[in-house]
């Protein structure tokens, strides 16, 4: 399965616009790039998923490069609420099984 | 519209013994998968179930086994419980097999501990 590289922590203002990175170099053209989080003493919760194109949705918005060896999660505007461990994901679309996790990025935000 | 539900929350067991977890799906899902997730760690994929069959399974050894329920409800059962077992169990519905671009619910898990 392909791999996913993301920074361990990052900071950020309540308020204030976050750029979560991820670099998936190897991955393939089957695979779609999914995000999901974890707050503090929950399961995690899907953000956002895409393929090629850049996506929005409620809670965030997905950039991903023309090369798709890397992506950005978005969060327009960051609440103390966003504090969480956020996980990149690549997902065969051939293949409906396991979400392998890596050890994500874990996300403060600063009041 | 009733989310995925665990339990018990908490379990407390010693080495050597079987334990029991089970998971309620979210309406209209019919596949469970279940995780671990040790402490600092990212989950890690057990299996999964489909129409009350096994659909995959990661690098867990066979005294990791579980169930489906005509309901889609499921049970992971540990056997010969180990240290390392203590953990955070998860739970995830998903609606239908078949495309990756269907995400997973999850549940709030059950936190095992082994002593």
């Amino acid at each position: 399965d392909a791999k996913t590289t993301q920074p361990n922590s990052m900071e950020s203002n309540e308020e204030e616009p976050v750029h979560l990175p991820c670099n998936h170099s190897t991955i393939s053209g089957t695979d779609y790039i999914h995000w999901y989080r974890q707050l503090p003493s929950q399961g995690p919760e899907y953000v956002i998923h895409g393929l090629t194109s850049n996506v929005n949705n409620r809670m965030a918005s997905l950039a991903i490069a023309e090369d798709r060896k890397s992506s950005t999660l978005i969060l327009h505007r960051a609440t103390l609420r966003d504090a969480a461990v956020y996980y990149c994901i690549l997902r065969d679309m051939n293949r409906d099984d396991k979400i392998i996790f890596g050890k994500g990025t874990r996300l403060h935000i600063l009041p | 519209e009733t989310g995925v539900t665990q339990s018990p929350t908490h379990l407390i067991k010693t080495r050597g013994q079987q334990v029991t977890l089970r998971c309620s799906s979210q309406s209209g899902h019919n596949t469970v998968s279940w995780y671990q997730q040790a402490l600092g760690q990212g989950p890690q994929f057990i299996f999964q179930y489909y129409r009350e069959e096994e659909n995959g399974r990661g690098n867990f050894p066979p005294r990791f086994s579980g169930l489906q329920f005509p309901n889609y409800s499921s049970e992971l059962n540990v056997n010969a419980l180990e240290l390392d077992d203590s953990a955070l169990y998860l739970c995830a519905s998903s609606p239908i097999l078949g495309t990756s671009r269907n995400e997973q619910f999850f549940g709030p898990g059950t936190r095992l501990t082994v002593l």
